[in-house]
């Protein structure tokens, strides 16, 4: 069965400063990945994904993932942090090629400090 | 353009009611998904459902939960009889079509059993 790992239940850093939040993934199958985020008192929303073809993945705001099949990892980042990006950041892995099952990690928490 | 619309956003029940939670997908939305995050722990998946069709209730406990999309009106996540460990946020989510890798989340219903 398929299930993820964030490591860093909270990541602080400065504003301007690189955004790095970790996620490796288990998966018995070709993975599907996703990256969703949830500002306060907002639904989660789909950040970028990896399905298939090129392995480093640009979504919406600056971030960006790399799949590394050797790494078993998903990495998400950002290469300078703003204030509006302090957020709880989810990675998942599909079950199904529908996408409707995805497994979630625990999330992790973005501080972003002046 | 309203997002996925959940009510109650909170939810206080003693052991042994019921609780009904509601989501009203997106506009043009026919496909719903409930999600269940427990304490400490990432989203899980719960249920698919149609209009009118349960498509995959793989993640849903068998006894005293139940989930229903009638032709009109919203998706209703039933739990009977509740006990403290049915604590805990449920999300909604809604997609136009399957296998997009796209869902688009709620705020989640947060529910807690005295």
């Amino acid at each position: 069965a398929q299930s993820v790992t964030q490591l860093g239940s909270h990541v602080s850093v400065s504003e301007g400063a690189l955004v790095l939040l970790r996620c490796n993934y288990s998966s018995s199958v070709p993975p599907y990945l996703f990256w969703y985020v949830q500002y306060p008192n907002q639904g989660l929303q789909l950040l970028l994904k990896y399905t298939t073809g090129a392995t480093l993945v640009k979504g919406i705001n600056g971030f960006e993932a790399e799949f590394k099949k050797s790494e078993t990892s998903f990495h998400l980042t950002k290469p300078s942090a703003h204030m509006s990006d302090a957020a709880e950041y989810f990675c998942a892995v599909s079950e199904n090629t529908g996408f409707q099952k995805l497994v979630f990690g625990t999330g992790t928490r973005l501080l972003v400090s002046p | 353009n309203a997002g996925v619309m959940q009510n109650p956003r909170h939810l206080v029940r003693r052991r042994g009611q019921e609780a009904r939670l509601r989501c009203s997908p997106m506009k043009g939305h026919s496909h719903v998904y409930w999600y269940r995050q427990l304490p400490e722990e990432g989203l899980k998946f719960m249920v698919y459902l149609q209009k009118e069709n349960i498509i995959d209730e793989s993640g849903m406990p068998k006894e005293r939960f139940s989930a229903e999309f009638p032709k009109e009106g919203p998706s209703i996540l039933r739990i009977q009889q509740v006990v403290r460990g049915d604590s805990a946020a449920y999300f909604c989510a809604s997609s136009p079509q399957p296998n997009t890798g796209e869902l688009f989340f709620g705020e989640g219903s947060r529910l807690t059993v005295l």
